[in-house]
């Protein structure tokens, strides 16, 4: 069965200073992999996915992610971290031709000045 | 262009209440979704629909969960009657199908809380 891992709860760092977050999924086949941002009150909003091709994936905000088969991992970063990256960021893992995804438990950043 | 919205964005009710949330996606997204979000969990999967058919809802709690997408536009989350432990963030999202490449676009949640 497919499963997410996201091992860190909370999440804190200083404005300015790089940031990585740590995704590991479980999935039998290859995965189509996702990183959502959650600012409160607000809905998920998609920063990356990564589905084939090239394992460093860029996305919106300055975020890139690192598909990395042996580990089975996915893990997100940010070489400077701005105050308005304070959320909670979530990895998803879908399965190929079932329209779903599996969500971890996610992480939430605090960021101080 | 407009996003997912979903009213109300609060409810307090008692338990043994029914409660209802509304979800209006994007236009032209085929797709919906209702998820489940308990407090510092990811969201989970309740019901899928593919425009009036609900194709995927093995999730949801029969008993006091129902769901309808009249016209393959709009949808409604029911609970009846409502518990303690439905206290969650209800999350609606939609997208154009075609499989999990697509991207799936999330309106802000409903916040349910029983009392």
């Amino acid at each position: 069965a497919q499963s997410v891992t996201q091992p860190d709860i909370h999440i804190t760092v200083s404005e300015g200073a790089s940031l990585e977050l740590r995704c590991n999924y479980s999935y039998g086949a290859t995965p189509y992999l996702f990183w959502y941002v959650q600012s409160p009150g607000q809905g998920l909003q998609l920063l990356l996915k990564y589905f084939s091709g090239d394992t460093l994936v860029q996305g919106i905000k300055g975020f890139e992610a690192e598909f990395k088969r042996s580990q089975s991992s996915f893990n997100l970063r940010k070489p400077s971290v701005h105050w308005s990256d304070a959320a909670e960021y979530f990895c998803a893992v879908g399965a190929w031709g079932t329209d779903k995804l599996i969500f971890g438990t996610g992480t939430r950043l605090q960021v101080f000045p | 262009e407009a996003g997912v919205v979903q009213s109300p964005r609060y409810k307090i009710i008692e338990k043994k209440q029914p409660v209802a949330f509304w979800c209006n996606p994007i236009s032209g997204h085929n797709t919906l979704y209702w998820y489940l979000q308990n407090l510092g969990q990811g969201p989970e999967l309740l019901i899928r629909y593919e425009n009036e058919e609900a194709v995927d809802d093995s999730q949801l709690p029969k008993d006091r969960f129902s769901a309808e997408r009249l016209k393959g536009v709009d949808s409604t989350l029911k609970i009846q009657p409502a518990e303690l432990g439905d206290s969650a963030v209800y999350l609606c999202a939609s997208s154009t199908g075609q499989g999990t490449a697509n991207e799936q676009f999330f309106g802000p949640g409903t916040r349910l809380t029983v009392l």
